[in-house]
């Protein structure tokens, strides 16, 4: 079945330290996402990539980056710049021109500083 | 960009209950999602509305577009039913490349 896997489910990072978040779709979704979860607030947007080798930050993408050099991955790193990393985050995907089509999510990763 | 407010924030009922959880929104849409997230964190699409009534077994979604509000229903609920139910419109001019702004989440336990 298509779908979207993370990993790892868990993730600790040290201070200072830059972690890498996976995210893979065999969808043939053209865009995917980045999207931070935190108690008590909505999901916000990190990068988005409608194409390979592009994307474009989102709202709060200080202390992020990405790459998409293949269609199917949007690997997101979590770098020793973002101060206050502790958070699940959450991959999507959607076809490219799908319109109002519903996006597609990962079980996510959640992220723990030690 | 869209202010999305749902409520209730948190709701505990008995199993067979019916259920509403509510959306509103500041500004004009083309379309209203409506998500489950799971304990695990994942979290799934139940619905996408741009007008009317959509059903799926025991969920119903609702949309009027002129008062800018949506209900979800759940009838005859079950505890599998427990989870985070969260709104999301995307907006004619909304913000980022999906221009989906999300409401905070309704979080629902159905106890049996």
């Amino acid at each position: 079945d298509g779908g979207i896997t993370q990993s790892p489910k868990y993730l600790f990072r040290k201070e200072g330290q830059n972690v890498t978040l996976s995210c893979e779709q065999n969808l043939n979704h053209d865009a995917m996402y980045w999207y931070r979860q935190d108690p008590g607030q909505g999901l916000r947007l990190i990068y988005y990539s409608q194409i390979v080798n592009d994307f474009q930050k989102g709202d709060i993408a200080e202390g992020y980056s990405v790459s998409r050099e293949k269609k199917e991955s949007f690997p997101l790193t979590v770098t020793s710049a973002q101060k206050n990393p502790t958070a699940f985050y959450l991959c999507a995907s959607h076809p490219q021109g799908g319109g109002n089509q519903p996006q597609h999510f990962g079980d996510g990763t959640r992220l723990s500083i030690l | 960009k869209n202010e999305v407010e749902q409520s209730p924030q948190n709701l505990t009922a008995q199993e067979g209950e019916f259920i509403t959880i509510n959306c509103s929104y500041s500004v004009g849409i083309s379309a209203l999602h409506w998500l489950q997230q799971h304990p695990g964190g994942g979290i799934v699409s139940l619905f996408m509305l741009s007008s009317g009534k959509k059903k799926h077994g025991r969920l119903i979604a609702t949309i009027n577009i002129q008062e800018k509000h949506s209900s979800l229903h759940i009838t005859a609920s079950h505890p599998r039913d427990s989870a985070v139910y969260i709104c999301a419109v995307r907006s004619y001019s909304g913000g980022g490349a999906d221009g989906l702004t999300f409401g905070k989440g309704t979080h629902l336990i159905i106890q049996p």
